[in-house]
């Protein structure tokens, strides 16, 4: 089965500051895409960002880029240019070949500080 | 702007009590999931259905909780008779049906539930 782990604690970053959220996942399957979800205090789920397995370049989409590393199976989330908004926590999950299902992380807590 | 819809936004209930929680998927959306997030668990996926019909919902616990789409705009989460540990906020998330590793799903606003 597959698994997702985050396991950095809640993170004090300065405004403008970039930041890097770490993810490690594990599937045997060579067909996966992975996912980061931004969750505010309002609590909704926001897409941020997607990689797939056989993607050649990493991600980006504005601020949000990701850290692909694909022979030590993580994932990180990058934002540079933080801002206050950017507080919340941040998940990592994972799909597996054509199985519809995502397996979600714990998540990590960023709060941006002026 | 499309939008996942979710009823109610809040509920408080006693131990004991029905809970319908409401779901509006995505227009041309075919696959609906149901998540529930805790501080302890995190977010675990309850119930998934493609083109209507349940997939897979082997994360709900059968004796109490029951997941239906009665028609293509409507999913609903029932918990009869609900206690205090399924306080939690229940998503619900619609997409398309994707056979390749993509699969964006899209999130409701969440149902906090609370069970006194």
């Amino acid at each position: 089965a597959q698994k997702i782990t985050q396991t950095q604690p809640g993170m004090f970053v300065q405004e403008k500051e970039a930041v890097t959220l770490d993810c490690t996942y594990d599937t045997s399957d060579p067909s996966y895409g992975l996912f980061w979800y931004k969750q505010p205090s309002s609590g909704e789920m926001i897409f941020l960002i997607y990689q797939g397995s056989y993607d050649q370049q990493n991600a980006t989409e504005g601020r949000y880029s990701l850290n692909f590393q694909k022979a030590r199976k993580s994932a990180n989330l990058v934002i540079s240019a933080s801002q206050l908004g950017d507080s919340a926590m941040y998940f990592c999950a994972m799909k597996v070949g054509g199985n519809n299902r995502l397996a979600f992380g714990k998540g990590n807590q960023v709060v941006v500080i002026p | 702007d499309a939008r996942v819809t979710q009823t109610p936004r809040h509920k408080v209930t006693e131990m004991g009590q029905e809970v319908t929680m409401r779901c509006q998927p995505i227009l041309g959306h075919n696959t609906v999931f149901w998540y529930r997030q805790t501080m302890m668990q995190g977010l675990e996926l309850l119930a998934y259905f493609r083109n209507r019909a349940p997939l897979d919902d082997s994360g709900m616990p059968k004796d109490r909780f029951s997941a239906e789409m009665p028609d293509a705009t409507l999913a609903t989460l029932k918990i009869q008779p609900s206690e205090p540990r399924d306080s939690a906020v229940y998503f619900c998330a619609s997409g398309l049906v994707a056979t390749g590793p993509y699969n964006e799903q899209f999130f409701g606003p969440g149902t906090r539930l609370t069970v006194l």
